[in-house]
C-alpha cells in the first residue's frame, strides 16, 4: 500500500529554533510537496521537488528551505522559527509521468512555536 | 492565474440522505484535471474522486459522484446515502495539463458534518 510518513505528528518548538520536518515515501515517486495548511486558507504549496537535488519555490517559500538527498526524503527546514509559522504541515508525493495522478499525503505535522 | 473557490465552509447532513458540496474554478485552459479530496478527524488526506476534464462523462466512485459543467467552470461532489465516516473536511483541487506544471491548486474546504 502507499505510504508517506512524517516524522512527526506534533512538535513544540521556540522562537528562533532551527526546525526539521521529515517526509518519507515509499512508492518511488519523483514528484514531493510540501504544503501548509491554515483554517479558511485551504492548502498552499511551500516548495515542490521533482528529483534529486531539484527544487522549485511554491507561493510562500519564505522563512522555508527544503532539501532531498534521496529520492525517498523531503525534508522541510525552518531556519529561525516563527511563531507565524504555527500550522499544519502537509507532505505529499506524486508520480511525475502522469498529470491525472492524484497527490498521496502524510498524516500531517502540527508544529507550534512558542 | 487559476483559483479555485469553495463558497460553503460547513455543510450538515442527516445519515443516509444525499449533500451536495460545490466548487467553482477559475482558469483560461481547455485540458486540466479536478480531484475531491477528504480529511478525516486522522488529518490523512485521500482521494475521493477525480475528473479528467476532456472526459464528458461525470465520474462516479460507489456513493461519491460529481457533477461537472465545464462551461460554467464547477465541479461539485455528490454523497449519496451518508454515513458517519463521511464526517470530514473536504477539499476541491485543480491541476493543469500542461508540460512542465506541476501544482495542484487548492480551494479553503468545507467541513462537512454528518448528524445522526
Amino acid at each position: 500500500d502507499v505510504k508517506v510518513t512524517q516524522s512527526s505528528r506534533y512538535l513544540v518548538k521556540r522562537t528562533g529554533e532551527k526546525v526539521f520536518l521529515e517526509c518519507v515515501q515509499d512508492m518511488d515517486h519523483e514528484n514531493m510537496f510540501w504544503y501548509r495548511q491554515d483554517p479558511g486558507l485551504g492548502l498552499r504549496l511551500i516548495y515542490f521537488s521533482y528529483d534529486v537535488k531539484m527544487k522549485e519555490k511554491g507561493d510562500i517559500p519564505e522563512g522555508y528551505s527544503v532539501s532531498r538527498e534521496k529520492k525517498e526524503r523531503f525534508s522541510l527546514i525552518l531556519e529561525s522559527a516563527s511563531t507565524n509559522q504555527t500550522s499544519m504541515y502537509l507532505c505529499a508525493s506524486s508520480f511525475a509521468t502522469s498529470r491525472k495522478a492524484p497527490l498521496h499525503f502524510g498524516n500531517g505535522t502540527r508544529l507550534t512555536v512558542t | 492565474a487559476q483559483t479555485v473557490t469553495q463558497s460553503q465552509p460547513e455543510m450538515s447532513v442527516q445519515e443516509a440522505e444525499t449533500v451536495t458540496l460545490s466548487c467553482t474554478y477559475d482558469t483560461s485552459e481547455s485540458d486540466y484535471y479536478l480531484f475531491w479530496y477528504k480529511q478525516p478527524p486522522s488529518r490523512q488526506m485521500i482521494l475521493v474522486i477525480r475528473q479528467e476534464a476532456y472526459k464528458q462523462q461525470n465520474a462516479t466512485e460507489n456513493r461519491f459522484s460529481v457533477n461537472f459543467q465545464k462551461a460554467a467552470k464547477s465541479f461539485s461532489l455528490k454523497i449519496s446515502d451518508s454515513q458517519l465516516g463521511d464526517a470530514a473536511m473536504y477539499f476541491c483541487a485543480y491541476r493543469s495539463a500542461s508540460s512542465g506544471t506541476y501544482k495542484y491548486i487548492f480551494g479553503t474546504g468545507t467541513r462537512l458534518k454528518v448528524l445522526a
